[in-house]
């Protein structure tokens, strides 16, 4: 089906471990976007995508890491996970005009 | 930092009530949009507004801008227990394509 998906939806890890959320679009969308939502901060871009092999910052990249090798994935990793990395995270698209499509969310928690 | 700011925070009205959102923001913009969020899922696009627009409608949506005052409203006519959510405004200035959210608004619609 066409959309973005994200996986895991949930992970708990422990701090110092590396992990990666997964994010895949199948709309063939340039620019793709990773969110972290917590409370009291609504939502925070990471980092972003506007094609494949291009990537740049968001608001809060430190600890974070992205690649993007085909159109389709963008995958986020925690390098080394700490607890306040704890949260929420969205990967989204850009269609068009400007309007952003937002996938499911990974529930992570780093104990 | 949040560009956009929405007022109340919190709103809890009577189904068949109008609610009215508000957002202020502080830059110069393309387009203002507003999205919501049911609990525990991603954010949706509801409607997009351009900075030469001052009104626009989509079904039981009306979503004013001023950009002399840099604010914006959104209204939800005749609201339904379904319309219970998070609202975001999100501005977008089209610089690299992001947008950038505000900490939302939390509508409880009572049956």
């Amino acid at each position: 089906d066409a959309g973005i998906t994200q996986s895991p939806r949930y992970k708990i890890t422990e701090t110092g471990r590396q992990v990666t959320l997964m994010c895949h679009q199948t709309w063939s969308h340039s620019y793709m976007f990773w969110y972290r939502q917590d409370l009291g901060h609504g939502l925070r871009l990471i980092y972003y995508s506007a094609a494949a092999d291009i990537t740049d910052k968001g608001e809060v990249p430190d600890g974070y890491v992205v690649s993007r090798s085909k159109t389709e994935n963008f995958p986020l990793t925690l390098e080394s996970a700490t607890r306040s990395q704890t949260s929420v995270y969205f990967c989204a698209t850009q269609g068009d005009p400007y309007e952003q499509y937002f996938g499911p969310g990974t529930r992570l928690t780093v104990t | 930092s949040q560009q956009g700011e929405e007022d109340p925070q919190a709103l809890s009205i009577q189904e068949g009530e109008n609610a009215t959102m508000n957002c202020s923001y502080k830059t110069s913009i393309n387009n203002l949009q507003w999205y919501r969020q049911n609990s525990g899922r991603g954010l949706v696009h509801l409607i997009l507004i351009r900075s030469n627009e001052r009104e626009k409608h989509s079904g039981r949506l009306r979503v004013t801008l001023d950009t002399s005052k840099k604010s914006s409203s959104l209204l939800i006519t005749a609201s339904r227990a379904a319309d219970t959510a998070s609202y975001f405004c999100a501005t977008y200035t089209g610089a690299n394509s992001k947008l950038t959210f505000g900490k939302g608004i939390t509508l409880s619609v009572r049956p």
